[in-house]
């Protein structure tokens, strides 16, 4: 199985908006409404922003938003604050019960 | 609020295998998806695999040839093996807990493991 691909850095200034792309095929992203991001930020375990490509778990900020068109997932963060700065990762459900990451996004707020 | 913690060898020689516990406090392991996934120094995650609490797994095809996961309930511990390391398999490990709908809602700190000589 081949890791989603994600673009390796995104930026804004505060108050901003940034989009982070996730592609995979088919057989994950484009086959499954289960796709979930993650953020991490240095040293830390990664925490739980998004799942079901849309939902957002209790305590995440409705800033964080995502979506999902055909085989590309995407994670926009709305109104970006100086915390929002760390590194992103999407994953998808792909078949078989089988589960695979993105490559990492690092996002930087300028 | 499920607290885990992984715990085992910090250094391990290759070839040799890498053994990991994870313990599952303020809350029950049973009827729950536990996995676990590694992530090398300044590099992606890496999902290994995941076992139910009634001791079914799922691999990552990759690396099914080496994993072997089991679960303890009495203890509310589940454990990584993986054999045959190679400096390749030097990570930080995180062990989680994954729902049935693919997401991970909660994780371990993360443990650093050395694969050297």
């Amino acid at each position: 199985q081949s890791a989603l691909t994600q673009p390796p850095s995104a930026s804004g200034s505060p108050g901003q908006s940034v989009t982070i792309s996730c592609t995979g095929t088919s057989s994950d992203v484009g086959g499954y409404n289960y796709v979930s991001w993650y953020q991490q930020h240095p040293g830390k375990a990664p925490k739980l922003m998004i799942y079901e490509v849309t939902k957002r778990p209790s305590g995440v900020p409705d800033r964080f938003s995502g979506s999902k068109s055909g085989n590309t997932a995407s994670l926009t963060v709305s109104g970006l604050q100086a915390e929002d700065e760390a590194d992103y990762y999407c994953s998808s459900y792909a078949g078989s019960n089988n589960y695979v990451f993105g490559t990492g996004t690092t996002v930087t707020v300028l | 609020q499920v607290q885990l913690q992984e715990s085992g060898p910090g250094l391990v020689k290759p070839s040799e295998t890498l053994s990991l516990t994870c313990t599952v406090s303020d809350g029950s392991i049973s009827s729950y998806y536990w996995s676990w996934i590694r992530q090398p120094a300044g590099k992606g995650l890496e999902w290994i695999g995941r076992i139910y609490s009634s001791g079914s797994t799922n691999y990552n095809p990759s690396l099914k040839s080496r994993v072997t996961m089991s679960v303890d309930t009495s203890k509310n511990q589940f454990l990584l093996k993986l054999t045959s390391v190679t400096t390749a398999d030097t990570a930080v490990y995180y062990c989680s807990r994954h729902r049935a709908n693919w997401m991970i809602d909660y994780w371990g700190q993360g443990t650093l493991v050395t694969v050297s000589s």
